[in-house]
């Protein structure tokens, strides 16, 4: 079955701008979570939705919102993007059981 | 709060050595342990978990961990690497005391193995 799908794959955006990553988990699963990769803090933690509900929100400012659909696809939005914003940002779904999160490709996000 | 501690950052291996990657995580409460690997240009995948049960788990591609309570420690072993094993490998924990599966990972080693 397909994986868990991200678009877009790369995205280039300015200061002050807001940005949407879409993604698209695999068939049956509930649960979305969202991480933000980077060299210097590593894989974080963003926040997870089950069943169109926000579960659990890591440490980040109001400026990362996400929010998931009926059919579990989630989009995250990042508004009035920083320079410190550019990071790869992963999505990853679970099925109800929690028992392995499976993650995409990610969508790597520059601002400039 | 909880946190995952990888302790080396890259680490260099010749073909046919063995690796133990290790980990150690700060929490009291019950956890779900993770490896993940991340080849280059690919996306993160499962090596291998421990939930509850037997400590020694056994993974993919021929890895395994130990998982010693005592410690909160969960290091990762190989006997014998290879070439393809170059990668990045991230320790996580999920606690149980949380719906969900927000995932705390270690910064991650690199690993580098010659041919």
């Amino acid at each position: 079955k397909a994986g868990v799908t991200q678009t877009p794959r790369y995205l280039i955006k300015t200061r002050g701008q807001q940005v949407t990553l879409s993604c698209s988990p695999i068939s049956g699963h509930r649960s979305v979570s969202w991480y933000q990769q980077t060299p210097g803090q590593g894989l974080q933690f963003l926040f997870e939705y089950f069943s169109e509900t926000q579960r659990n929100k890591g440490n980040f400012p109001g400026r990362f919102s996400g929010r998931q659909f009926s059919n579990s696809r989630s989009e995250m939005n990042v508004s009035t993007l920083e320079l410190g914003d550019s990071a790869l940002y992963l999505c990853a779904s679970s099925d109800y059981l929690n028992t392995e999160a499976f993650f995409g490709q990610g969508t790597r996000l520059t601002v400039v | 709060a909880q946190s995952v501690s990888q302790h080396n950052h890259h680490v260099i291996l010749s073909e046919a050595a063995s690796l133990e990657l290790g980990c150690n995580y700060s929490y009291g409460g019950t956890v779900n342990l993770f490896w993940y690997v991340q080849y280059p240009g690919q996306h993160l995948q499962l090596l291998l978990k421990y939930f509850s049960g037997d400590p020694l788990v056994k993974g993919i591609k021929g890895f395994e961990a130990e998982f010693i309570k005592s410690k909160f420690s969960f290091n990762l072993r190989k006997p014998s690497v290879q070439w393809s094993d170059t990668a990045e490998y991230f320790c996580a924990v999920n606690s149980l005391n949380q719906a969900g599966t927000a995932l705390i990972f270690g910064k991650g080693t690199t690993l580098s193995v010659s041919s």
